[in-house]
């Protein structure tokens, strides 16, 4: 059974930093891209960050590029997400989701962590 | 604005057929295919369609999607009060070299 478990959420003050973790069983993490997407309260879905296997090929949404990187460790089976000069506009559920063969699908999801940027 | 365009909300009664539409452009429904996900609030999103009208185990095949050029659309047939949820459209856009998301259509069974 595939199990995606999200952490490292909370509430930071503007212009913090933050790093998120997600730990993965049930797959073969190193065989699949990954991907982080958000949720603001009460607004849609936005997609963030993408990786994939080996590292060679990352992108952004322009809204947190240069601001937030993401990283994977394929013996330690995790993804993460660092952010740092973080605004309000960052607070949301952040969500970490497997990215499944087919064109950009993300066929598993996590439960999520929430980030609130807040002074 | 979402790069993806949806209709915020939808509603139909048990047992009718609701469509859902996305509307894009050349760089991302008319180049890529278009994946669906349904999310209950408070829960996490699930994948719901791929891969041209592909559904993931466990989805029932009252789960359809279609494209035609740079639009898309979910149809629902057989509404059930279980189908109350946000729906949204994705796919790859080659210009912004990323995932784009439609704005989500909450659904209601009346």
């Amino acid at each position: 059974e595939v199990q995606i478990v999200e952490s490292g959420g909370g509430l930071v003050q503007p212009g913090g930093s933050l790093r998120l973790s997600c730990g993965i069983t049930g797959f073969t993490f190193r065989d699949y891209w990954m991907t982080w997407v958000r949720q603001a309260p009460g607004k849609g879905l936005e997609w963030v960050a993408i990786i994939n296997q080996d590292v060679t090929s990352i992108h952004y949404v322009d809204s947190v590029r240069g601001r937030f990187t993401i990283s994977r460790d394929n013996r330690k089976n995790s993804l993460y997400l660092q952010m740092n000069s973080l605004r309000a506009e960052d607070t949301a559920v952040y969500y970490c989701a497997k990215v499944g063969y087919f064109d950009y699908n993300f066929d598993y999801w996590g439960q999520g962590t929430l980030v609130t940027v807040s002074s | 604005q979402s790069v993806l365009t949806q209709p915020p909300s939808a509603s139909g009664t048990p047992g009718q057929r609701v469509t859902i539409s996305c509307s894009g452009s050349t760089s991302n429904i008319g180049s890529h295919t278009v994946n669906w996900y349904q999310q209950v609030p408070g829960r996490a999103p699930k994948l719901l369609i791929y891969q041209n009208n592909q559904r993931p185990s466990g989805v029932p095949d009252r789960f359809s999607d279609s494209r035609s050029g740079t639009s898309a659309s979910l149809a629902i047939s057989g509404l059930q009060s279980e189908d109350e949820a946000d729906y949204y459209c994705a796919a790859w856009d080659d210009s912004l070299n990323g995932v784009v998301f439609g704005g989500g259509t909450k659904l209601t069974v009346l």
